[in-house]
């Protein structure tokens, strides 16, 4: 299996402009996560999906986050206008189910991440 | 709320030594898994091992071992004669089950091995 496949795998842009991240989970995984990792802040899960279906967007840090998962695979996280401040490397992972799927399902599998640069 | 405690921000270590990475989290859930995670320079984050909370015994993967102290809540991660390609830095992680499907993770210890 490929693995989970992101890209870009870098990304420089200007503040304020539209970014758009993608992420292939792996085939037959129903989950698929969206974690942000800074120095400050560590990693942090952003938003999740289960069966394309966003589950869990708590920790989307404002309304210019937003994510999609419009088929099983393939999901975007855009932000728009972009700020400096949200520099920093998303990673996607997926995992063939939750906790309740049975021992090992829950494991998560991650992406290579992309790295965001707003100036 | 569930926390990681990662209290080694750095450690070295000699090739073919072995080293001990400290964990400890915090919860009153009684049902839960905990990982271990490695991020070498690449930046891909790699599983390492998994335990099960309601198992006593204690994970293994080739090199690999946790020394898993529940009532402690204590997870640590035992590397055994180290190898350059180790070099990374280690995340725990915790997750519980029935839960939210979130993994929390600890602020990470970052390992070098020297030659």
């Amino acid at each position: 299996d490929a693995g989970v496949i992101q890209s870009p795998r870098h990304e420089v842009t200007e503040m304020g402009q539209e970014v758009t991240l993608r992420c292939k989970p792996i085939s037959g995984h129903d989950y698929l996560f969206w974690y942000r990792q800074t120095m400050m802040r560590g990693l942090e899960l952003l938003i999740y999906f289960n069966n394309n279906v966003p589950i869990d967007d708590s920790g989307m840090p404002e309304d210019r986050f937003s994510a999609k998962m419009p088929n099983a695979s393939f999901s975007t996280l855009k932000i728009q206008p972009s700020e400096p401040r949200d520099s920093a490397v998303y990673f996607c992972a997926s995992s063939l189910g939750g906790t309740s799927g049975g021992v090992g399902r829950d494991t998560q599998y991650f992406g290579p991440g992309t790295r965001l640069t707003v100036l | 709320a569930q926390t990681v405690t990662q209290s080694q921000p750095e450690m070295s270590v000699q090739e073919a030594e072995t080293v001990t990475l400290s964990c400890t989290y915090d919860t009153s859930e009684s049902n839960y898994y905990l990982f271990w995670y490695k991020q070498p320079p690449s930046r891909q984050m790699i599983l390492v091992i998994r335990q099960e909370a309601y198992k006593q015994q204690n994970a293994t993967e080739n090199r690999f071992s946790v020394n898993f102290q529940k009532a402690a809540k204590s997870f640590s991660l035992k590397i055994s004669d180290s190898q350059l390609g180790d070099t990374a830095m280690y995340f725990c992680a915790f997750t519980v089950v029935f839960g939210n499907e979130k993994l929390t993770f600890g602020t990470g210890t970052r390992l070098t091995i020297i030659p």
